[in-house]
This record gives C-alpha cells, structure tokens and sequence, in this order.
C-alpha cells in the first residue's frame, strides 16, 4: 500500500506565484521522519527538508516554508513568489522506526513547472 | 567532493545482457540502498544493505542481486537484462546510527535502457 500520497501530478505556475505541494502519509508508528527532494531536469535529488515525527513546528527557509500537522497526517510544502529555477519534480518521503529505519518511502512526486 | 559517485552514468543493454551499477560512498555511512525510479512511480527500493556484510530485499528485488563489497561500496548487478529493467538507477547512502543527522545522500543516477 502507497504510504505517501503526493495527489498532485503536476502544477503549472506563472512566475512570482505561490505554490503548495501536499503529502498526505500513512503510518502506525510513532516515531519516523519525512523528507522532501527536489529533482530538477538535470536529474539528481537535491535534499531540502528533513522533520522528526516529535517536531510538529513549521518551518521557513527562505522562500521555502513547510506545514507539519501530525492531526492530518500531512506535511505540506509551499514555495513563495516562484521562479523558473523551482521548476522540478518534488518528492516527499518517509522513514519508519519499525521499518529498520533506512528505507525511505517516496511518493509519487509532483511536477513544478513555473512560467515566465 | 565527499558524496555518493556511481558508474556509469548511462548505460545501453540488450535484452539478456548482464551488466553491474557501481557505487561508492566516501561519508563512512554504514547503511546503503538501490533504488530505481519509473515515470509516476517516485523511486522505488530495490535492495538495500543496513551495514556491512547484510543485505535485505525491497519493494521491487526481482531480476536483481547486489553485493556490498566494503564498507564503501554497494554494487547492483542485472544478470539477464530486461526491457521491464529500463528505469534511472540511484544509489544512496546514510547513517542510520546518527538520528540527529540522519539524512541520505544520493547519487547522480545511472540511466539505462534495455532494447
């Protein structure tokens, strides 16, 4: 069963937007990590975020904010006044504690794609 | 630069070659992982090693086998190419043992087609 639900495929943006990316997962534990990468068309995955399941506190980094809420299971990721350079795919992905730890879960992704 | 290198960076196979995915990691991470990512399909986990001298089956492990050589290094091998097996490769690495700075890190992947 999909444990992370990334239920946007892609969104379209015209520059200086904002845009938020939902993630919707699924655990019993109570004790595990989400992430969230950034794949640009170059093709690597660049690191942007990484949350503890015991810090629910938001958190901002430049134009970059995410909202953590345990209550809807959910770890939503907004980027503010968009630009070309964000455009790539986004993943959000979780790490268990009853899963060994190290197995990462990936969503879907959703495709960024941000318009002059 | 420190990081996760792996080879080659693409790779053309006909049906039923083998062939074998390096990876290296210089970060002293114990714990190692193949994954493959597919078209709408985010990556999916292949095999992964937690330390050195284990390996343990993912989420897709079938056509594949790995070998965890060293500390440093976590090979995948495609004994009869397939078709199916066409995907972007990404090895990664962490270090499970350390939760304050428990993060991966990827490589640039390896792109490979099977005609």
């Amino acid at each position: 069963a999909q444990k992370v639900t990334q239920a946007q495929t892609e969104i379209s943006v015209v520059e200086k937007e904002d845009v938020t990316l939902d993630c919707v997962y699924e655990t019993r534990d109570t004790t595990y990590y989400l992430f969230w990468y950034k794949q640009p068309p170059s093709g690597e995955l660049v690191f942007l975020i990484r949350r503890n399941s015991f810090d629910e506190q938001n958190e901002i980094s430049g134009r970059y904010s995410w909202n953590f809420q345990k209550s809807t299971s959910s770890f939503n990721f907004t980027i503010t006044a968009s630009q070309v350079v964000d455009s790539a795919v986004y993943f959000c992905a979780l790490s268990e504690e009853t899963d060994s730890w190290g197995k990462l879960q990936f969503g879907a992704g959703t495709q960024v794609v941000v318009t002059p | 630069n420190a990081g996760v290198t792996q080879t080659p960076k693409f790779q053309v196979l006909k049906t039923g070659q083998s062939m074998t995915l390096q990876c290296a990691q210089d970060m002293n991470h114990n714990s190692m992982y193949w994954y493959r990512q597919d078209p709408g399909m985010g990556l999916r986990l292949i095999y992964y090693s937690a330390s050195e001298g284990t390996t343990d089956k993912g989420e897709v492990p079938n056509g594949y086998n790995v070998s965890r050589l060293n500390k440093r290094e976590f090979s995948l091998r495609l004994e009869s190419a397939a078709p199916s097996q066409t995907s972007v490769y990404f090895c990664a690495s962490t270090d499970i043992s350390q939760p304050s700075n428990y993060g991966y890190t990827f490589g640039s992947g390896t792109r490979l087609t099977v005609v």
